[in-house]
C-alpha cells in the first residue's frame, strides 16, 4: 500500500530532551516535507526538500532540523525541544509534478506534547 | 509575501450545494489546491488548478480565476461524512518549492 508513515504517532516528552520523529514514504517521491498545525493557524511548512541531499526552510524552520539521506525517509529532529513545539505534525511527500509539488500526500500525523 | 483567507465556518444541510471561497495575495503564482482534512486526520489532496476555469471531479469541483485572485471549491449533494475542514494552498515561483496553505474552513454538514 503506498503510504507515508510517521513514528511515534504520539510523544509526551521535557522540556530540552532531543527528540526525533521518522517519516518514510514508498511511493519513490522526490519532494518531502514537514509541516505543523496549532489551532486557527492552519497548516505551516517547516522544512522541505526536493531531493536527496537538499533541504530548504519552510516558514517556522526556528527549533527544527531535518536530513535527506535516503530519498524515502525525511526525519525531523528538535534538539531542544520546547513547550511552545507542542503542536499537531504532519510529514508529506509528493511527485514533483510541474510546475511545483501541488499534490502532497500526508502521513497519519504525530501528536506532540512538550511540558 | 503571501496570503490566503477563506471563511473559519460554513454550514449547509444534506443534500445541499456548498461553496468554498479563497483568495490570495501572493508575488507570483502556478496554482491553487484544495485539501479536505477530517477532524486531526491527514490531509488529502482534492483538487489543482493551474489554469482559469472549472476543474470537476465527481461531487466536487474547483474553480480558479487568475486575473481576480479567487477561487473556489463546491462541494454538490453534500452528504454528512462531507463534514471535515478544507484547506486551499497556492504555489508560485516565488515560494520555491513551498505549499502555502490558508487557515482552513470548517464545513459542518446538518442532517
Amino acid at each position: 500500500e503506498a503510504q507515508v508513515t510517521q513514528n511515534p504517532r504520539y510523544l509526551i516528552t521535557v522540556t530540552g530532551k532531543k527528540l526525533t520523529v521518522t517519516c518514510s514514504q514508498n511511493m519513490n517521491h522526490e519532494y518531502m516535507s514537514w509541516y505543523r498545525q496549532d489551532p486557527g493557524l492552519g497548516l505551516r511548512q517547516i522544512y522541505y526538500s526536493m531531493n536527496v541531499e537538499v533541504t530548504d526552510k519552510g516558514d517556522v524552520p526556528e527549533g527544527y532540523k531535518v536530513s535527506r539521506k535516503e530519498k524515502r525517509n525525511f526525519p525531523l529532529i528538535l534538539e531542544s525541544p520546547s513547550p511552545n513545539q507542542t503542536s499537531l505534525y504532519f510529514c508529506a511527500s509528493s511527485p514533483l509534478r510541474q510546475p511545483s509539488p501541488y499534490e502532497q500526500y500526508f502521513g497519519p500525523g504525530t501528536r506532540l506534547t512538550v511540558t | 509575501g503571501q496570503s490566503l483567507e477563506q471563511p473559519s465556518e460554513v454550514t449547509a444541510v444534506e443534500g445541499a450545494i456548498v461553496q468554498i471561497n479563497c483568495t490570495y495575495q501572493t508575488s507570483g503564482f502556478y496554482g491553487l489546491s484544495w485539501y479536505q482534512q477530517h477532524d486531526g486526520g491527514a490531509p488529502t489532496f482534492l483538487s489543482y488548478n493551474g489554469l482559469d476555469g472549472l476543474e470537476e471531479t465527481g461531487r466536487f469541483s474547483s474553480f480558479l480565476s487568475r486575473s481576480d485572485s479567487y477561487g473556489y471549491l463546491l462541494l454538490q449533494e453534500l452528504q454528512m461524512k462531507d463534514s471535515a475542514s478544507y484547506f486551499c494552498a497556492v504555489s508560485g515561483p516565488n515560494q520555491g518549492g513551498k505549499l502555502i496553505f490558508g487557515q482552513g474552513t470548517e464545513l459542518s454538514v446538518k442532517p
